[in-house]
């Protein structure tokens, strides 16, 4: 079945640092791509996504570019702020119909100031 | 914010007893699923709903069930809960067919099953 793969965590960095989370996916056929936030104490938000491959998903900073050659959706900040600090998701869906969302395990993301 | 919420909010209960959680929602979207959160494990699909009464099973939905009888409202079961169902659970919905779209969250629901 479809899988997700993310780096071990927790990652911690110091403000205005780059910041990498890997992910790698496996999927049978051609799946659309998500990176998700989880602020403390709260649900998930759609952070940013890539349909097609070589697409590039961006929104406050972060980047993700769809790899398909490399079955990869890294998410990557050049500056991180403290506000960053939180658990990210990296996912995958395919399939019509219902949207039956595969996650990544997160990765816990501390920012320093 | 999409109009998500979820009841209780926190929830500790005993090993055999019966429990249901509840996901409401205000913006009429047609699908809407059940997730759990484990460390380690992300987030895993239990069941998701496409319509009223038309439910499925997803990836973790032994020991689960759920109900919707309308449009706003998702129900999911634990008949006789186990330690093993201790775990943060969220309920999600969106609007749109499809693998591209944006799914909404809930707070979420802890329950500790002692």
């Amino acid at each position: 079945g479809d899988s997700v793969t993310q780096m071990e965590g927790p990652v911690t960095l110091s403000e205005e640092a780059f910041l990498t989370i890997n992910c790698t996916y496996t999927a049978t056929g051609y799946p659309s791509l998500f990176w998700y936030v989880q602020y403390p104490g709260e649900g998930l938000q759609l952070l940013l996504k890539a349909t097609k491959a070589d697409d590039k998903g961006s929104n406050k900073g972060f980047e993700a570019t769809y790899r398909k050659e490399t079955t990869s959706f890294h998410l990557e900040k050049g500056s991180v702020q403290v506000s960053d600090s939180a658990v990210y998701f990296c996912a995958l869906s395919e399939g019509q119909g219902a949207q039956k969302l595969v996650f990544g395990q997160g990765t816990r993301l501390t920012i320093n100031p | 914010d999409a109009g998500i919420t979820q009841s209780p909010r926190h929830k500790v209960t005993e090993t055999g007893t019966p429990v249901t959680l509840r996901c409401h929602q205000t913006e009429n979207h047609r699908y809407m699923y059940w997730y759990r959160q484990d460390p380690g494990h992300g987030l895993r699909l239990i069941h998701y709903s496409y319509g009223v009464k038309d439910t499925d099973k997803g990836e973790v939905s032994d020991g689960y069930s759920v109900s919707r009888s309308k449009t706003e409202d998702f129900l999911l079961t634990l008949e006789s809960a186990t330690s093993s169902q201790t775990s943060v659970y969220f309920c999600a919905i969106s609007g749109l067919a499809g693998p591209y779209n944006e799914q909404f969250f809930g707070p979420g629901t802890r329950l500790t099953v002692l």
